[in-house]
């Protein structure tokens, strides 16, 4: 499986964009870039996803590198009601079902 | 989308027991799945259920310990047996719709069962 690598952690000042930095270098032509955050004591919840052009959605926005070895979710405004931790997955389009791989994530505080 | 509702929320278990979780989708899903999380620690898959079949476990999790039941497209089941401390943690089950192009799908995710055991 593609590897992701995320900071740890990262903050935030409230109603400040955000950049969640993610890195797949081993990322595949087929690998979709998928990101998922998880607030505190809730189970994950999908933010956004991609495959070669940058994406826009109503909780945010996923700007993929031109060769496609990393990707950043932008936060527009954080809110405090952001911070939780944002988990970045690769999932592959071929070879039928594959499982979802959740790594460390990057652990978001806004600050007010 | 999908909304997912688990049961128990919470409990507190003596060793050597076992407990079993529910997870009730609102709609007709094909692929659901266990995880398991325990405190500050990312989520680990334990198994995935899929309706009609028996489930498929990772490494490191068995049937004895961690049966598992699909009845039908909207129900599962997550026991945990003969629980020990090591078992505390966040159960939480997913679903998806496991379409032909897995690589656009959402996994929807429960709220999760806090499980200790004293």
């Amino acid at each position: 499986d593609a590897k992701t690598t995320q900071p740890n952690s990262m903050e935030s000042n409230e109603e400040e964009p955000v950049h969640l930095p993610c890195n797949h270098s081993t990322i595949s032509g087929t690998d979709y870039i998928h990101w998922y955050r998880q607030l505190p004591s809730q189970g994950p919840e999908y933010v956004i996803h991609g495959l070669t052009s940058n994406v826009n959605n109503r909780m945010a926005s996923l700007a993929i590198a031109e060769d496609r070895k990393s990707s950043t979710l932008i936060l527009h405004r954080a809110t405090l009601r952001d911070a939780a931790v944002y988990y970045c997955i690769l999932r592959d389009a071929i070879g039928g079902y594959q499982k979802v791989t959740f790594g460390i994530g990057t652990k978001l505080q806004v600050i007010p | 989308s999908a909304v997912i509702s688990q049961k128990p929320s919470r409990d507190i278990c003596q060793r050597g027991t076992s407990l079993t979780i529910q997870c009730q989708v609102d709609s007709q899903v094909t692929m659901m799945f266990w995880y398991r999380q325990q405190p500050g620690q990312s989520l680990t898959l334990i198994a995935t259920a899929n309706q009609g079949s028996e489930a498929t476990y990772e490494s490191g999790f068995v049937i004895d310990k961690f049966p598992i039941s699909r009845p039908n497209l909207t129900f599962s089941t997550l026991t945990v047996s003969n629980m020990s401390p090591e078992d505390s943690s966040i159960y939480l089950c997913s679903a998806e719709w496991g379409l032909a192009g897995a690589g656009t799908d959402t996994q929807y995710f429960g709220p999760g069962t806090r499980l200790t055991v004293l």
